[in-house]
């Protein structure tokens, strides 16, 4: 079965330093994986997403992601981190043949200090 | 133009009552979601609508809950004998097609007492 792991509940990272939140997936084929951002108050939005092709995924933001199939993992990245980034990430994966299901992971709250 | 809209953004209910949560989809997106997303969880998918129709309502809990889009645009889900256990953020979301993006509405906040 399908499933999604986010090992890191919190991240706290100071402005200007470099950011990776890590997800590890579990998945039958090729999958189609996504990040997302949740700020409060506002819907999910759609960072970056990896169907094929390059294993490196350009993001909106800066952010970044790298498909590596050999460790099952789709990690995200940046740089450098702006105070504005501090929000809640999620990593999803899907769909599985044959449905329409993406499955999300149980989220990273990023804070960011000034 | 317009993003998806959800409708009310908040709803407090009584156990065991019924409720019905809108959704408004962007203009032409054909695929719609709905998702459940729990304190502290990531969204967890309910119902898939290709059109008028649910391509995918393997993630409905129970036969308590229900969804409908009747002409392709506008979608509801129902929820019936509320419970307190489904008190939740409901999400919504719209595609050009089962594949392409997802555009997230803010979500309606239940509250089942």
């Amino acid at each position: 079965a399908q499933s999604v792991t986010q090992p890191d509940i919190h991240i706290t990272v100071s402005e200007g330093a470099s950011l990776e939140l890590r997800c590890n997936y579990s998945y039958g084929a090729t999958p189609y994986l996504f990040w997302y951002v949740q700020s409060p108050g506002q819907g999910l939005q759609l960072l970056l997403k990896y169907f094929s092709g390059d294993t490196l995924v350009q993001g909106i933001k800066g952010f970044e992601a790298e498909f590596k199939r050999s460790q099952s993992s789709f990690n995200l990245r940046k740089p450098s981190v702006h105070w504005s980034d501090a929000a809640e990430y999620f990593c999803a994966v899907g769909p599985a043949s044959g449905t329409y299901k993406y499955i999300f992971g149980t989220g990273t709250r990023l804070k960011v200090l000034a | 133009g317009a993003g998806v809209s959800q409708t009310p953004s908040n709803k407090v209910t009584e156990k065991g009552k019924y409720v019905e949560l809108r959704c408004d989809p962007i203009s032409g997106h054909t695929a719609l979601y709905w998702y459940r997303q729990s304190l502290g969880q990531g969204p967890e998918f309910l119902i898939y609508f290709q059109g008028t129709g649910a391509a995918d309502d393997s993630g409905l809990p129970n036969d308590r809950f229900f969804a409908v889009r009747p002409e392709g645009s506008v979608s509801t889900l129902k929820i019936q004998r509320t419970e307190r256990g489904d008190s939740a953020v409901y999400l919504c979301a719209s595609s050009l097609s089962g594949l392409e993006t997802q555009y997230f509405g803010p979500g309606t906040r239940l509250l089942v007492l």
